[in-house]
Formats: C-alpha cells, structure tokens, sequence
C-alpha cells in the first residue's frame, strides 16, 4: 500500500508568521506531489504541484521536495488568517495512472 | 478555468436504494476519479477511469460501480446504498500525462451523501 503522511496537527501560527506543513511518502517511485487546500465543508482547491527536487515558489507559498529522504513540504510566509484550513499532500506513483494518493491532512489554525 | 461539477450537493436517501452520483467536466480531461472523505481517514479513491469506457478499482470499490460512457461525465453509482457509505463524495478531473504537468487534479464542489 502506497502510503503519504502527515501530522493531523492543529499546527497554530501567529498571524505574519511562516507556517511549516510536512509530509512524507512511502513509495521511491513517486513522480508528482500535490499540496491542496481544503476549507471546512468545501472540495479541495490545488495550491502547488512540484516534480523535481528542491524548492518551487509561487507567492506566499514554497513548496520543497527531496526524493532521498522522501519528504515533501509546504511553506507558507506571511502567514494570514485565511489560510486557517486543512492542507492535503498527495503523490501520484509511477505505474499509478495518474491517480493520486492522499494524506489525511494537516489542520493549520492561523491566530491574530 | 477547470471546470468539474457534480449533480448534487446534498442527498439524502434510504437503505437499499440505488443512488446515482453525477459528474461532469469541461476541460475535455483524460482521467476522471471518485473519492470519498470521511474523518480521520482523509480522502480514499474508489474508482478511476483514464478513457471513455475504461475504469479501474480504487483502494475502496465494494459496493459502488461507475459509468464513463462520454468523456466529459463520470457516473458513480451505489448499487445498495447502506449507512456505512454515508460521507462526502468527491469527484475529480486530470488531464493526463506521464507524470509531472497533467496530473494535477481538479475537484467538484463535493456531495453530501447521508443514507438512512
């Protein structure tokens, strides 16, 4: 079973702050991880996909992968109370076709 | 932008009916998948299906089948419904690829599926 991990937290920031959300893999053979954002009682909204090793950014938002330690993460600066959310971590596996595989998400609690 | 709609956003059926969960996209993707999210145990794939036609077992399928007879819907179906498949179905939408851009999926808005 292919398997992504993440702590369920609440992880609290002070608003301004940089918030850390982590996220490990099972599987040496995973091609693409996906960070998504998901509001309570709504669907999961795509933040960022990274492939390759190191560091991707778009605005406020860093996404980091390193496939030897197999761990992925999402930084967030600045951090804003309407980033309150659960952040979701998926991979899709070669073989996989295309289908991606979920962690069970972090709740991050972002404080004025 | 993406465009993936579901039929419903909340439904309330009884034990042994057999439901029907609709989805459609409009980004003429390859891949089309059904999830369900419960908590504590965070979204599980149930079906997927890469082409018309052509559909896969998740990690959850007992007791659900699927329908893709176009490329553009995505049909979940409960062949019984039991109050064990109470949840938040999701449905999602891929273009395709061989790993890296196009893989990234789209989700509908989600239903809120309660059998009594």
């Amino acid at each position: 079973q292919k398997e992504v991990e993440q702590n369920s937290g609440p992880l609290s920031v002070p608003e301004g702050a940089i918030a850390s959300l982590n996220c490990t893999y099972s599987d040496r053979g995973s091609q693409s991880f996906f960070w998504y954002r998901q509001y309570s009682g709504k669907s999961p909204e795509l933040i960022m996909f990274i492939y390759s090793n190191g560091d991707k950014e778009d605005g406020r938002f860093t996404a980091q992968l390193n496939k030897a330690s197999q761990y992925v993460s999402l930084l967030i600066r600045d951090s804003q109370p309407s980033d309150s959310a659960t952040y979701l971590c998926a991979a899709s596996f070669t073989g996989g076709g295309n289908k991606l595989t979920f962690g069970t998400g972090t709740q991050l609690k972002v404080e004025l | 932008d993406v465009k993936v709609t579901q039929s419903s956003r909340y439904l309330v059926k009884r034990t042994g009916e057999k439901v029907f969960l609709e989805c459609v996209q409009d980004m003429d993707h390859e891949n089309m998948f059904w999830y369900r999210q419960d908590p504590g145990l965070g979204l599980r794939l149930i079906y997927f299906s890469y082409d018309v036609k052509m559909k896969e077992k998740g990690d959850i399928p007992e007791g659900y089948s699927v329908s893709r007879e176009k490329k553009e819907r995505f049909s979940l179906i409960l062949e019984s419904a039991s109050t064990n498949q109470t949840s938040m179905y999701l449905c999602a939408s891929s273009l395709g690829g061989r790993g890296g851009t196009g893989t990234e999926a789209f989700f509908g808005q989600g239903t809120r599926l309660t059998v009594v």
